[in-house]
Formats: C-alpha cells, sequence, structure tokens
C-alpha cells in the first residue's frame, strides 16, 4: 500500500538552529513530492515541490528539500530557523502518472523557541 | 473569491443527525477535493471532482458520505447518520488544472470542524 512517513512528530528547536524533518515514501512508480505548511490558525500552502531535474528543491522562505531515490526520501532541511516558522509540516506524495490523490504524512509540529 | 471558502466554519451535531459542509473552490478552479483530518494525523483523502463528476471516491469512508458539486463550482460534502468517529476536520482543495501535478498546488480552505457529540 502506498504511504508516507513521517518520523518525528514534534520538533524544538532554538532560533537560528538548523532544521531537517524527514520524509519517507512506499510507492511503486515514479512520484511527485511535496511539502506544505500549516502555520498556527492558517491553512495549508505549499512550501515546495518536486517533478524532475535536479533533486535539491528550493521553496519558499528558505526551506529547501532533497529528493534521494535510492532512499525514498523527501527530507526538508532549513539552516537557520525563525520563531515564524512555528507550523506543522506535511510530506506528500503522489504518483506521476494518472488522476491519483494526493497521500499525506502525519504531520510534524515544530516549535521555535527564542 | 480570493481563496477557497468552506462553511462553516464550525460544525457541533448529535449522533444520528444529517450534516452538510460547503465548499466555494477558487474561481475557475476544475478540480476540487475533499480531505478529512483527525487530530494528530494528517489529511486523508476523501473525493476529487474534475468538473461536475467524481473522479476518484475511493476515500469516503462509507455509504454515510456523499459529496455532489453540480455545476461544477460548489461541492457539497453531505454525512447521514453522523457517528462520533466522524469529528474532525474537512478540507477542502481546488486546482486549476485537470492534472495537479501540472502546477502541483493543492489551494486549501481553512477548513470546517465538525463535532458529534
Amino acid at each position: 500500500a502506498q504511504s508516507v512517513s513521517q518520523h518525528n512528530h514534534h520538533v524544538i528547536l532554538s532560533e537560528a538552529a538548523s532544521l531537517e524533518l524527514g520524509c519517507n515514501y512506499s510507492y511503486g512508480g515514479t512520484v511527485n513530492l511535496f511539502w506544505y505548511v500549516q502555520y498556527p490558525g492558517q491553512h495549508l500552502q505549499l512550501l515546495l515541490k518536486y517533478f524532475s531535474g535536479d533533486p535539491l528543491v528550493k521553496g519558499i522562505k528558505g526551506f529547501e528539500a532533497e529528493f534521494i531515490k535510492s532512499k525514498f526520501s523527501f527530507n526538508l532541511r532549513k539552516p537557520s530557523v525563525q520563531w515564524s516558522d512555528t507550523a506543522e509540516y506535511f510530506c506528500a506524495v503522489k504518483l506521476s502518472s494518472g488522476n491519483t490523490p494526493l497521500v499525506f504524512g502525519k504531520g510534524t509540529r515544530l516549535s521555535v523557541i527564542a | 473569491g480570493a481563496g477557497v471558502s468552506q462553511t462553516p466554519s464550525n460544525k457541533v451535531t448529535e449522533k444520528g443527525k444529517y450534516v452538510e459542509l460547503r465548499c466555494d473552490p477558487i474561481s475557475g478552479h476544475t478540480a476540487l477535493y475533499w480531505y478529512r483530518q483527525s487530530l494528530g494525523q494528517g489529511p486523508e483523502f476523501l473525493i476529487y471532482f474534475q468538473g461536475t463528476g467524481a473522479a476518484d471516491d475511493s476515500g469516503l469512508p462509507n455509504d454515510r458520505f456523499f459529496a455532489v458539486r453540480p455545476e461544477g463550482s460548489v461541492s457539497t460534502l453531505k454525512i447521514q447518520r453522523t457517528e462520533r468517529g466522524d469529528s474532525a476536520v474537512y478540507l477542502c482543495a481546488s486546482s486549476a488544472n485537470r492534472d495537479p501535478t501540472n502546477t502541483g498546488e493543492l489551494f486549501f480552505g481553512e477548513g470546517s470542524r465538525l463535532t458529534v457529540l
């Protein structure tokens, strides 16, 4: 069965610390990969996406993610977090072909403290 | 409108009652999705519309759940004989293209929080 795993349920970091959130998927085929973010009291927003080409993808607000096909991973990174990055982060995966739905992981809550 | 609009934002109902949740997508978006998010979980796919027709309803948990999009714009998610386990945030998203991989972006509403007592 297709699945998306986010290993960290809750991450607490101090401002300026580096961030890496793990995401692994289990799919039998070519995939498109996404990270969505949900700030407190707001709706889900796209952070970045990967379809093809350079496996290192840059997103908004200084975030990036690296697709490692051999590891079925798409980890999210940011060199230096800010208090405003406090949010819930969701990894999502979709088969590239066909109208298949976007499947989300359970999410990782990031708390950035001053 | 500027974004995806969902109403009501909060709905409290009693077990066994009927509930309707409404989604008004971004104008011109042909694809519309319903997801359900329970506490501590990620969004779970329910159903996807392309225009007026349900292109994929494989995520609907049982026949108490039904969704329509009669004119290819606004959609209504209908839940019959609600159960306590139906309590969740119901998210609607829309996308501009037939295949969301073209842009990769689903635009989400703020959700309708359903509580079944």
